[in-house]
């Protein structure tokens, strides 16, 4: 199976502006995560989405959005960005196995906020 | 809330040597513990699994015990190479406080090891 793919790999944005990003996950799985990485604050849990509803958010302004499509397909929306916004931005999609989730990210994609 | 704290790092090994990460954490209830690895330019990538107490996960030479009446998930491996240098987090999910498959993570360990 194909594994997670997001676009685009690398995003150079100017403060003010607004991105989207794009996360397709493994086939078959419903439920798909978001987290952004920097490395002040480390891996922080954004949102994860499962049969096109949110089902958990973390503590991140609401800027932050996203929404998912009946195919899975996730999309993340930053709106007003702040410098503060770069990050790399994971996407991972789940599994249950064993009686826990385990999650398959993808490589993520870089924003730059200049 | 869940919590995971990591060894500080970075932490730097000669091939062969012994590893051991420490990792414990703070949950309600009984949470899935996991090791995850990123390599340099790349995203997570799922090294091994734990889901109930004295489970123990294993994968490439790398094992964790789960641990409850220490609340610990220490990573280890008996030798290791040069192209297991990378990040190391630990992580959990579930736990009474949390649903879904949230992910809370460790701040993460580099891990470097010389020829």
């Amino acid at each position: 199976k194909a594994g997670v793919t997001q676009t685009p790999r690398y995003l150079i944005k100017t403060r003010g502006q607004q991105v989207t990003l794009s996360c397709s996950p493994i086939s078959g799985h419903r439920s798909v995560s978001w987290y952004q990485q920097t490395p002040g604050q480390g891996l922080q849990f954004l949102f994860e989405y499962f049969s096109e509803t949110q089902r958990n958010k973390g503590n991140f302004p609401g800027r932050f959005s996203g929404r998912q499509f009946s195919n899975s397909r996730s999309e993340m929306n930053v709106s007003t960005l702040e410098l503060g916004d770069s990050a790399l931005y994971l996407c991972a999609s789940s599994l249950v196995s064993g009686g826990s989730y385990e999650q398959y990210f993808g490589p993520g994609t870089r924003l730059t906020v200049t | 809330g869940n919590s995971v704290t990591q060894m500080e790092g970075p932490v730097t090994l000669s091939e062969e040597a012994f590893l051991t990460i420490n990792c414990t954490y703070t949950a309600t209830g009984y949470p899935s513990l996991f090791w995850y690895v990123q390599y340099p330019g790349e995203g997570l990538q799922l090294l091994l699994k734990a889901t109930k107490a004295d489970d123990k996960g294993s994968n490439k030479g790398f094992e964790a015990t789960y641990r409850k009446e220490t609340t610990s998930f220490h990573l280890e491996k008996g030798s290791v190479q040069v192209s297991d240098s990378a990040v190391y987090f630990c992580a959990l999910s579930g736990g009474g406080e949390t649903s879904g498959s949230r992910l809370t993570f460790g701040e993460g360990t580099q891990l470097t090891v010389n020829p």
